[in-house]
């Protein structure tokens, strides 16, 4: 499975865009790049996947450069809520032969100030 | 989304005691789920994977007989922290897919706080 890094932290204040980068230099052909948000004491909710170019939904958008070796998921006019870790992970649909399994890294935890 | 639940939200228990942890899928059938450990400020750490009517697959490192997982349906895994010890405090957090999901089509638990005092 590709490794995956992000910055430990960031700091943004309210009504700002947050664009946090995820390098996974060792991305595998069939592998799906998804995101994934954590507030404390909860499991993980999917936010965005993506598998190249730009991704868009109603929370965020991916972005996904031609290489695929890295992404940047970009959170627009952030809010106190949306104080949590970001995780990114890569890997393969289950169709593709995948077990699905989804190693996480290290996350960003984004701070969100008034 | 799927929702995926887990019960109990919290446990505490005494040293030597096993806790039964429970991972339900109440809207899809979960062929396979995963169980994960998250101890504080730490990310989640993948325990095991559990498909439907077979044995779980762990991860180096995790005890088996230490952490039995049953999966007999295709909406229930449990977890069973055997004799736990105050070391296996902790927060647990299941995920479930079903057959072909994609990628982003995996569905997390509330989790459960283990306190082993």
């Amino acid at each position: 499975l590709a490794k995956t890094t992000q910055p430990i932290s960031m700091d943004s204040y309210e009504g700002q865009e947050v664009n946090i980068t995820c390098s996974h230099n060792n991305i595998a052909t069939n592998d799906y790049i998804t995101w994934y948000q954590q507030f404390p004491s909860q499991g993980p909710r999917f936010i965005i996947q993506g598998y190249k170019t730009k991704v868009t939904n109603e929370v965020a958008s991916l972005f996904i450069p031609a290489d695929r070796k890295s992404s940047t998921l970009s959170l627009p006019r952030v809010s106190l809520s949306d104080t949590a870790v970001y995780y990114c992970l890569v890997g393969g649909p289950s169709f593709s032969g995948n077990t699905g399994k989804l190693i996480f890294g290290q996350g960003t935890t984004l701070q969100v100030k008034p | 989304g799927a929702v995926v639940s887990q019960h109990p939200s919290w446990v505490i228990c005494k040293s030597g005691t096993s806790v039964k942890i429970e991972c339900r899928s109440l809207d899809f059938q979960a062929t396979t789920m995963f169980w994960y450990r998250q101890f504080p400020k730490q990310s989640l750490m993948l325990m095991a994977t559990s498909n439907e009517g077979s044995k779980a697959t762990y991860e180096q490192g995790v005890e088996k007989d230490k952490f039995l997982i049953n999966h007999a349906s295709l909406t229930l895994s449990t977890l069973t922290v055997t004799s736990a010890h105050p070391e296996d405090s902790s927060f647990y957090i299941c995920s479930a897919r079903g057959y072909l999901a994609g990628v982003g089509e995996q569905f997390f638990g509330p989790g459960t706080r283990l306190t082993v005092l």
